[in-house]
């Protein structure tokens, strides 16, 4: 079965233009995530969906993020416009949370490593 | 500020040497993990603990959640080079949130 799967992989743009990352979580997973990872901040929750709702977003640094789930198979990560502050790995992830505790194994995508110049 | 603080923070050993990585916070967890991520890849589950004093081993690797659920350590015996990489506790506040909070990882560097 194949894993979480993102696009593009890497992505250099230039500040001030549009980016947008896109994941395909696990078939049959309910919740989704997005992330960014940088050596400084380590590995931060940016919004996460159940059921292609959005849960929190709390931390969506700015505006210019903006995350959508249209359907249960695809997700995007846009940011407009970008800045070279935004220069990261973003990881999505998907699990399938069980009713009695939230042990629940996140499944992570290979990341997308943006630069912005 | 971390909500959860791991150390250290870089450590590099000798195959066969044993370590122990920490993960603390001042606040209480209804479950944590251990991830480990690989360069290039996305972190992977290695572990998940729910209840206070537990203590769960994986071959070399064994993990303990503390009694009152607001540590956790990961031990490893007779490191090795397939061993390197980054490790990661992960915490859920509370048992009816998605959320995960992310410590900011420990990298492991095994020398042969």
């Amino acid at each position: 079965d194949a894993g979480v799967i993102q696009s593009p992989r890497h992505e250099v743009t230039e500040m001030g233009q549009e980016v947008t990352l896109r994941c395909k979580p696990i078939s049959g997973h309910d919740y989704l995530f997005w992330y960014r990872q940088t050596m400084m901040r380590g590995l931060e929750l940016l919004i996460y969906f159940n059921n292609n709702v959005p849960i929190d977003d709390s931390g969506m640094p700015e505006d210019r993020f903006s995350a959508k789930m249209p359907n249960a198979s695809f997700s995007t990560l846009k940011i407009q416009p970008s800045e070279p502050r935004d220069s990261a790995v973003y990881f999505c992830a998907s699990s399938l949370i069980g009713y009695s505790t939230f042990t629940d194994t996140q499944y992570f995508g290979p990341g997308t490593r943006l630069t912005v110049l | 500020t971390q909500l959860l603080e791991q150390s250290p923070q870089f450590l590099s050993i000798q195959e066969g040497e044993n370590l122990t990585v920490y993960c603390n916070s001042s606040s209480v967890f209804s479950s944590l993990q251990w991830y480990r991520q690989e360069p290039g890849e996305g972190p992977v589950l290695l572990v998940t603990v729910v209840t206070g004093g537990e203590v769960k081993k994986l071959k070399r690797l064994t993990f303990q959640f503390g009694d009152a659920r607001k540590d956790s350590s990961l031990h490893i015996t007779a490191a090795q080079p397939g061993d390197t990489g980054l490790y990661l506790c992960a915490g859920r506040l509370t048992s009816n949130t998605g959320k995960l909070i992310f410590g900011q990882g420990t990298t492991l560097q095994v020398k042969p």
